[in-house]
């Protein structure tokens, strides 16, 4: 897997968007990028994938860098609910990392 | 409903007593495997399981035995528990998918964990 480097943890405010950045500069040409969530202690919980173009589906966006070294997930309107450790991995998904503990306020 | 199912949720042991947790997918996957999390160290894989009778280790794989006798069952063994193996674990199944010439995407499906203590 491509060794990838988060924030340990970022703060957002309810209803306001949350930007996630992920650097990833070793992925390789055919590697996808992938963002899971985990609230509390739960099992891991995909969220979204890309290799090349942004992608958008009902949970957030995720926005690729032209040369795919690093990669934004987006949460549009953030909620409490949206509080979790979001990981950024790319590869084969063999080792998730620590994470960015993200905290919505209210 | 697909899912990935683990047992015990809870245990609580003591050194030397061997135990199996449990795991299961209803979703006809290949892959399955295990990982487990400590405080500031991630997940880690445990081992993982590309089909039936074929399994092989991952980062973290002394202590630890598995066996995959059916596609849908991956149970994990600990023959002589220690404290060092006091954890969270999860199993995890994937689905695979390969478009055109990119290479392989996977989406993995966790189970809700097993937090095992070892005295």
């Amino acid at each position: 897997d491509a060794k990838t480097t988060q924030p340990t943890s970022m703060d957002c405010a309810e209803g306001r968007a949350a930007n996630l950045p992920c650097n990833h500069s070793t992925i390789s040409g055919n590697e996808y990028v992938y963002w899971y969530r985990q609230i509390h202690s739960q099992g891991p919980q995909y969220i979204i994938h890309g290799l090349k173009n942004n992608e958008t589906n009902e949970m957030a966006s995720l926005i690729i860098t032209e040369d795919r070294k690093s990669s934004t997930l987006i949460l549009p309107h953030a909620t409490l609910r949206d509080t979790a450790v979001y990981y950024c991995i790319a590869g084969n998904q063999f080792y998730f990392g620590t994470g960015t503990s993200l905290t919505v306020i209210p | 409903e697909a899912q990935v199912t683990q047992n015990p949720r809870y245990l609580i042991t003591v050194t030397g007593k061997k135990l199996t947790v449990t795991c299961s997918q209803n979703m006809n996957h290949e892959y399955m495997s295990w990982y487990r999390q400590d405080p500031g160290l991630g997940l880690r894989q445990i081992y993982y399981s590309m089909n039936v009778e074929v399994t092989d280790k991952g980062d973290v794989p002394e202590g630890y035995k598995v066996s995959r006798k059916e596609k849908r069952n991956f149970p994990l063994i600990l023959e002589s528990p220690s404290p060092n193996q006091t954890s969270l674990y999860f199993c995890a199944s994937r689905r695979a998918w390969r478009p055109g010439l990119a290479g392989w995407g996977y989406e993995q499906y966790f189970g809700p964990g097993t937090r095992l203590t070892v005295t």
